[in-house]
Parts: C-alpha cells; structure tokens; sequence
C-alpha cells in the first residue's frame, strides 16, 4: 500500500523560502509509472495544483508559480521535494503531494487521477 | 488554463435524498475528468476517475456522467458520511486545474 508523507517547516517567514520533502513508501518512485505532484489549498479556499514530476526528473510546473518554484527528486531517500521561493502571506496554505497514474497504450499516455494523497502540512508565512 | 465550473457552490440534502452536481470545463477535455470528497482538515479522496468509473472501494451510490465539456457526479442515497465538500478536476493538459468545489450540507 502506497503512502505519501509531507514533512517540512510549519512556518516561514515572507520573502523567504517554504521547503517541504514528500516521502513515499510502498512503492519506488523511480517505478516510470506515476507522475509525482504538488498541490496546495488555502484555508477555506479551493485546490491549486503546483506542480509534478516524472521519475526521469522532468518537471511540468504551474505558470502562475513557476517563476518561484521548483520539484526535485530524490531517488535516494524515495521522496521528492518541493522549494516556492519569496513567499507571502498569499502561500499560507495547507500543501499536499499525490500521485497520478500514467496510462500508456498504443503508443499514446495519458494521465490519470491524483489517487494517493499525503495527510498535508499546514504552512504558515508570518514574521 | 482550462476553467472548470462546479455547480451549485453549496447544496442542503436530506439523508436518502438523491443529488447532482455538475461541472463544466471552458474547452472539451474528453474523459480526463475526476471527483473528489473533501472532509476538513483532510486530504482529498479519489471517488471517480475518468468520468465514470468508480475508484476502488468506494460505494455504489455515487456515478459519474458526462463529456466533452458537461459532467455529474450523482450519489443516488445520501448517507450521513457523504456530507463534505466535492471537487471536479481535470487531467487533460496542465494546469491541471480543479472546480471551485461544491459544499454539500445536512438541510
């Protein structure tokens, strides 16, 4: 049974840099089989999706965050991480990372749902 | 960026009480459309993907429908557990954006 686990500093200041790694166990992320994303929800507010990334280390990021983020992946740990850089009091948010099936048949992929979740990390950007 | 639009935003029911809820993508996204429940403080849940079908144990009473740009997600009996927030999202071409979500509320 897969499981993802975000782990990471709660709480940033602004104009600095939010880390958080996502650990998975139960299978390999290196496996080719899913993409590996990052998404976000402010409270009370609805899901922006981040980012993702591929076991080759491609990387497909959100144009409105682009400019500030960055996924990276660790096969040695199993787990991958996300950095949002410069951020303000609009990046509080509760972060989650999931996993999405890549479908291939034909010679045509596609992707599937987010079917796994991590439980969240809350992050706070406060002075 | 594909917009997707849940309607309604929020929704009271009865438990037993059969309920729609749609969502619209602003370009034809084929099948690439999934629903999610959401209870607070946790992460989503996987229900349908691709339009239709229904994620591992995850009870007969909820179906999907739809294509192109129109789809339902319709749980046939409400039950006390199904009270939560939904969200529609798509997969065909990133942003991989999601609906705005519809609260669905005991009446």
């Amino acid at each position: 049974q897969v499981q993802l686990q975000e782990s990471g500093p709660r709480l940033v200041k602004p104009a600095q840099t939010l880390y958080l790694t996502c650990a998975v166990s139960g299978d390999s992320i290196s496996s080719g089989s899913y993409y590996w994303s990052w998404i976000r929800q402010p409270a009370g507010k609805g899901l922006e999706w981040i980012g993702r990334l591929y076991a080759s280390g491609t990387t497909t990021y959100n144009p409105s965050l682009e400019s500030r983020v960055t996924i990276l992946l660790d096969t040695s740990k199993n787990q991958f991480s996300l950095k949002l850089r410069s951020v303000t009091a609009a990046d509080a948010a509760l972060y989650f990372c999931a996993r999405t099936p890549l479908y291939c048949g034909s010679g045509v992929c596609y992707l599937g749902a987010f079917d796994v979740w991590g439980q969240g990390a809350m992050v706070t950007v406060s002075s | 960026d594909i917009q997707m639009t849940q309607s309604p935003s929020s929704l009271s029911a009865s438990v037993g009480d059969r309920v729609t809820i749609t969502c619209r993508a602003s370009q034809s996204i084929s099948n690439y459309l999934h629903w999610y429940q959401q209870k607070p403080g946790k992460a989503p849940k996987l229900l349908i993907h691709a339009v239709s079908i229904l994620q591992s144990g995850v009870p007969s009473r909820f179906s999907g429908g739809g294509s192109g740009t129109d789809f339902t997600l319709t749980i046939s009996r409400l039950q006390l557990e199904d009270f939560a927030t939904y969200f529609c999202q798509q997969s065909f071409s990133p942003p991989h954006t999601f609906g705005q979500g519809t609260n669905l509320e005991i009446k």
